[in-house]
């Protein structure tokens, strides 16, 4: 079965430290991987990763993608207490008609001041 | 803002009965994805339509039934209600049904009595 499991499950830091977020997945007709940021409420996209050992980055926030390996990692660099949130990855599963996103149940980072 | 409204924001009902969620995308998309987030399981992946037809099927229940009309909104109807069905209901638009980033709406959040 398809699955995409994200670690640690929780992470609490304090301001201006560095955090590594973990994604790992097992699809079959794997076609790219997916953060997003959910604060209270609707989760807000970060990057999309199609390609293998391509940084992507935006400000303090940067992704790669490991389709060898089939994991995927997001780099938050000091970090700041608008960072807290529940950070989410998902792998797109392309197979035939049935495409789909498939979840991790992500993580949840709290920056302390 | 991220251009997709969903209605109401939150529905407070009784075992038995049947609601309807809204969702209007955002300008110019295509796809609509209903999704359903409780805290055990994350964000499960329900169904998806692409201009007024069905795309893709996730783990939706044969209680819940969508549908996308001609202006491109779209109604998710869950009925039989059961307490277990309380959860915040997502839905997400993207321009078209390949390798795109979904935009999300923020929620309607279901609590069954």
């Amino acid at each position: 079965e398809d699955k995409v499991v994200q670690s640690p499950l929780s992470l609490v830091v304090h301001e201006g430290d560095t955090v590594t977020l973990n994604c790992s997945y097992e699809v079959t007709n794997f076609r790219s991987l997916l953060w997003y940021k959910q604060e209270k409420k609707a989760p807000t996209f970060l990057f999309m990763l199609t390609s293998s050992g391509i940084e992507k980055k935006s400000g303090r926030l940067s992704s790669i993608l490991d389709k060898k390996e089939l994991f995927s990692i997001l780099n938050i660099t000091a970090t700041q207490t608008g960072d807290s949130a529940v950070y989410l990855c998902a792998a797109r599963d392309y197979a035939g008609n049935n495409r789909k996103l498939i979840w991790g149940l992500g993580t949840s980072l709290a920056v302390n001041p | 803002d991220s251009g997709v409204t969903q209605t109401p924001k939150h529905l407070i009902t009784a075992t038995g009965q049947r609601v309807t969620l809204r969702c209007s995308p955002r300008s110019g998309d295509l796809s609509v994805y209903w999704y359903q987030q409780s805290l055990d399981q994350g964000l499960q992946f329900l169904i998806q339509y692409y201009n007024g037809e069905e795309r893709a099927k996730g783990n939706i229940l044969e209680r819940f039934s969508a549908q996308q009309f001609p202006d491109l909104h779209s109604e998710l109807n869950l009925s039989s209600l059961e307490l277990g069905d309380s959860a915040l209901y997502f839905c997400a638009s993207s321009v078209g049904t390949d390798n795109q980033p979904q935009h999300f709406g923020d929620g309607t959040r279901l609590s069954i009595l």
